[in-house]
């Protein structure tokens, strides 16, 4: 069974810049998290979809945005990007439940 | 506010050692209590998970301790290896959230 897969690997941004990252989850997960996981801090909860819908939202401004089609692939949107949204993007994918599998996640470099 | 801290940030053990991983939180909602294993260059993956109507949990070499009056859990390796060598994040999650409030994570190095 293939996992969690999310594109791509790196992506390199000037400020200001848009981004947009890529997710597909395991075949039957039905909802998509985002995370942000920047250096020393954890993971941090941006997003969360399920079937099409945004459930939850994290302490996160506006500019960050994302959807989720109907095959419940996902994406995450970055508008005017900063130097802090360097970070790993990662994605999780679960049938609402607690257990969260995990893809590789993307790393934004925002130069 | 940071909801779960855990400790240490970094841990250096000898091969055959145990590693000892804390943390602490402060919602007394909070019913779920995943840790998660991340290898460079890979995201993590659900290591082992406990309820607070338990006490501890073991599977294999990892055992997770859980102090409900405390407010306090840890994560035990036992016997620990070179392949154990990766961060270590402790999570937790109140009923119907679905989504887990991480610590800052644990870089452990286990040297052979």
């Amino acid at each position: 069974e293939a996992g969690v897969t999310q594109s791509p690997t790196h992506l390199i941004k000037t400020r200001g810049q848009q981004a947009t990252l890529r997710c597909s989850p395991i075949s039957g997960h039905t909802s998509v998290y985002w995370y942000q996981q920047a250096l020393g801090l954890g993971l941090q909860f941006l997003l969360w979809y399920d079937e099409g819908e945004e459930r939850n939202r994290g302490n996160f401004p506006p500019r960050f945005s994302g959807r989720q089609f109907p095959n419940y692939s996902s994406e995450l949107n970055v508008n005017a990007l900063e130097l802090e949204d360097s970070a790993l993007y990662l994605c999780a994918s679960s049938i609402q439940g607690i257990e969260q599998f995990f893809g590789p996640g993307t790393r934004l470099t925002v130069l | 506010q940071q909801q779960v801290k855990q400790s240490p940030q970094s841990l250096i053990v000898q091969k055959g050692g145990i590693s000892i991983i804390n943390c602490a939180y402060e919602n007394t909602a909070f019913d779920y209590f995943p840790w998660y294993q991340q290898f460079p260059g890979k995201g993590p993956a659900l290591l082992i998970a406990i309820r607070p109507d338990v006490s501890e949990k073991k599977e294999g070499r990892f055992t997770i301790s859980f102090n409900k009056s405390a407010k306090q859990f840890s994560l035990h390796i036992m016997d620990s290896q070179p392949g154990d060598s990766a961060t270590y994040f402790c999570a937790a999650t109140s009923g119907g959230s679905y989504i887990p409030t991480f610590g800052r994570g644990t870089s452990l190095i286990v040297h052979p």
